[in-house]
């Protein structure tokens, strides 16, 4: 069975940090593009970036550039997200996604408030 | 950016009727070797979202065949032959030709 969990998110003041984590199982991990997508809060989806199969290859949406970091590590099917200089608007639902959105995690809410 | 703009924003449905939604971008989705990466996506209320619909119109595994998607270009549609009850919920198009990726604003079907 296909199965992406994803941790990580929390309450963090404007500025702050944090580092989101995917573990996958039960498909081919290591050979698939990886993804993650944000909803806001009774808003619709927004691509945040992607990664290729050995990581050389990265995209960002705008937004996100310079702040946030996507990489992943085949050997333990993990796919993780660092964010920094969090911002409000930033506030959303993260979901990890594989294969062009064939599999997805069920999100982790990351809430961005003084 | 590729911007999707979906019609309509809300689909009023009576079981058993057909549904269809629309899907406009403002550049063709042909990638250069000849594929459209046109997807559709449902997300039911308070689940993540699930692709129905790849390349245009591909169903993915165990996507039940009342489902269909067409098109070409820059005009896509989805179809659902007859609604029924678990079809509730909000459907995305997304493109992945163009980087960013990005999504249409969504379309709410619900039962009248």
């Amino acid at each position: 069975e296909v199965q992406l969990v994803d941790s990580g998110g929390g309450l963090v003041q404007p500025g702050g940090s944090l580092r989101l984590s995917c573990a996958a199982s039960g498909f081919a991990f290591s050979i698939s593009w990886m993804h993650w997508i944000r909803q806001a809060p009774g808003k619709g989806l927004e691509w945040v970036a992607h990664i290729n199969p050995d990581g050389s290859r990265r995209y960002y949406v705008d937004s996100i550039k310079g702040r946030f970091a996507v990489s992943r590590d085949n050997a333990k099917n993990s796919l993780h997200l660092e964010m920094n200089s969090l911002r409000a608007d930033d506030t959303a639902v993260y979901y990890c996604t594989g294969d062009g959105g064939v599999y997805w995690g069920q999100g982790t809410l990351v809430t961005v408030s003084s | 950016d590729v911007v999707l703009t979906q019609s309509p924003l809300s689909l009023p449905v009576t079981l058993g009727q057909p549904a269809s939604i629309s899907c406009r971008s403002t550049q063709s989705l042909v990638y250069g070797d000849g594929n459209t990466f046109l997807s559709w996506f449902q997300q039911r209320p308070g689940q993540s979202p699930r692709r129905l619909i790849n390349k245009v119109s591909n169903r993915d595994s165990g996507v039940p065949d009342r489902f269909s998607g067409s098109g070409s270009g820059t005009d896509f549609t989805l179809k659902i032959s007859r609604v029924e009850a678990e079809d509730v919920g909000v459907y995305y198009c997304m493109q992945h030709t163009h980087w960013p990726h990005t999504f249409g604003g969504g379309t709410k079907v619900e039962i009248k």
